[in-house]
């Protein structure tokens, strides 16, 4: 079936760097990606929706210039979290479909944890 | 307004017993129906979608959904619950005519006690 690869699986991070997310879709090509953040025992939070090769659509209330999302090919897209916070320590989850209808193919998360 | 709701936030049953998690959704016209679900710092994983066609549907794991329109719902059932489908279960719906984005509910805990 359907893989969708994130990398890496946790990352601890001194406050006030950035870090990257990898998303890759490994055996479909993904002209939609989306990007989650879950809290503890909290639901899934859409954060943005990329499409291949172009900006991405972020939800209201997140920030694009501190979440900065890329695009770039139908396999991969990658989530910057720039001069990150404690307040940014969370879970990180990305999704991807290769057309309208068929199911969301998830990433394992990313656990994210700024000092 | 919400789109979906699950209406328990955690269920428990003994293994071997069926097992029923809730949802109900409140869009207008035909919506893409979706359960997932989340094993402890895990990605979320596929069970099964309804699209169209009949209403009961067989997914991963021996798990299955029926989609009732007249109550809005698309219960996820088991037959037979294990230990090991203790998790953390979304229901999710994309609204027709919309961004097509997904759009989850706020999942339910299932324990299956041994």
């Amino acid at each position: 079936g359907a893989v969708v690869s994130q990398h890496p699986s946790w990352v601890i991070c001194k406050s006030g760097t950035s870090v990257k997310i990898e998303c890759r879709s490994l055996d479909f090509q993904a002209t939609t990606m989306f990007w989650y953040r879950q809290f503890p025992k909290q639901s899934l939070m859409l954060m943005a929706t990329s499409n291949e090769g172009s900006k991405a659509t972020y939800e209201q209330g997140v920030e694009k210039d501190k979440f900065l999302i890329n695009h770039a090919s139908l396999t991969l897209s990658t989530l910057t979290v720039t001069s990150a916070h404690p307040e940014d320590s969370s879970f990180y989850i990305c999704s991807a479909r290769d057309k309208e209808g068929s199911p969301l193919h998830f990433g394992n998360g990313t656990r994210l944890t700024v000092t | 307004a919400q789109s979906v709701a699950q209406p328990e936030d955690q269920v428990n049953v003994a293994e071997g017993n069926p097992l029923t998690v809730k949802c109900t959704y409140s869009v207008s016209g035909n919506p893409y129906l979706f359960w997932y679900v989340q094993y402890p710092n895990r990605g979320l994983q596929f069970l099964l979608k309804y699209i169209t066609g009949d209403n009961l549907v067989k997914g991963s794991y021996g798990f299955e959904a029926e989609f009732n329109k007249s109550q809005t719902s698309f219960h996820l059932k088991k037959p037979s619950a294990l230990v090991s489908d203790s998790a953390l279960y979304f229901c999710a719906v994309i609204k027709p005519g919309s961004a097509r984005q997904l759009t989850f509910g706020s999942g339910t805990q299932l324990t299956v006690l041994p």
